[in-house]
């Protein structure tokens, strides 16, 4: 079976400071895979989508950056975090057919 | 854009009650999902129905599609303190209408609580 597996669960970091996320799916070849940021109360934000290796597709311009360096890794990263930043950022996988996608546990970003 | 709109934002009923949850949309679609979030929990996938599918059932959920009108609702059916959470509808568009395969709009979900 598939899981997708992200980390780390809760983050503060301060304003200026670099950002990491890391997202893995196992039991699955060649995934969609997709970035979602969620503010408090708030409906799912794409941030970055990927269809392939190294392929990564843009939604919303902003202070961040997605890489997929491995068929099943996706990785989220920016240089300088704001303080508009936090949230929720949900990492998801698809096979584009049929459309569900499936999320990992997501990752509380803090900002300080 | 924002595609998907529940209504309501928040709901509140007892346990074994039955809860209903809408979605209007605006453009065309291919299919429209629903989903479930836990506080603080990533989204779980209820059910998926097509444009062409009038209404689909799930266990204790029932889910009808009206494309003439662009709306969607979800039913839980005897509800239990365990369905409290946050639903949201989702949809993806045909390519004729910008669409991709695979990408998803999401609304910003209702909160339903069931209270013991």
């Amino acid at each position: 079976s598939q899981t997708i597996h992200q980390w780390p669960a809760t983050l503060v970091q301060p304003v200026g400071s670099p950002l990491s996320l890391e997202c893995t799916v196992e039991g699955t070849s060649n995934p969609n895979l997709y970035w979602y940021r969620q503010a408090a109360g708030r409906g799912l934000q794409l941030l970055f989508y990927s269809v392939g290796i190294g392929q990564i597709s843009s939604e919303v311009p902003q202070n961040l950056s997605a890489s997929r360096p491995q068929d099943r890794q996706f990785i989220l990263s920016s240089k300088k975090l704001l303080l508009s930043d936090s949230g929720f950022y949900l990492c998801a996988w698809g096979t584009g057919k049929p459309y569900e996608q499936y999320f990992g546990p997501g990752t509380r970003l803090t900002v300080t | 854009s924002q595609q998907g709109e529940e209504d309501p934002q928040a709901l509140s009923i007892q346990e074994g009650e039955n809860a209903t949850m809408n979605c209007s949309y605006k453009t065309s679609i291919n299919n429209l999902q629903w989903y479930r979030q836990n506080s603080g929990r990533g989204l779980v996938h209820l059910i998926l129905i097509r444009s062409n599918e009038r209404e689909k059932h799930s266990g204790r959920l029932r889910v009808t599609l009206d494309t003439s009108k662009k709306s969607s609702s979800l039913l839980i059916t005897a509800s239990r303190a365990a369905d409290t959470a946050s639903y949201f509808c989702a949809t993806d568009a045909p390519r004729n209408s910008g669409g991709s395969n695979y990408k998803l709009t999401f609304g910003k979900g209702t909160l339903l609580t069931v209270n013991p």
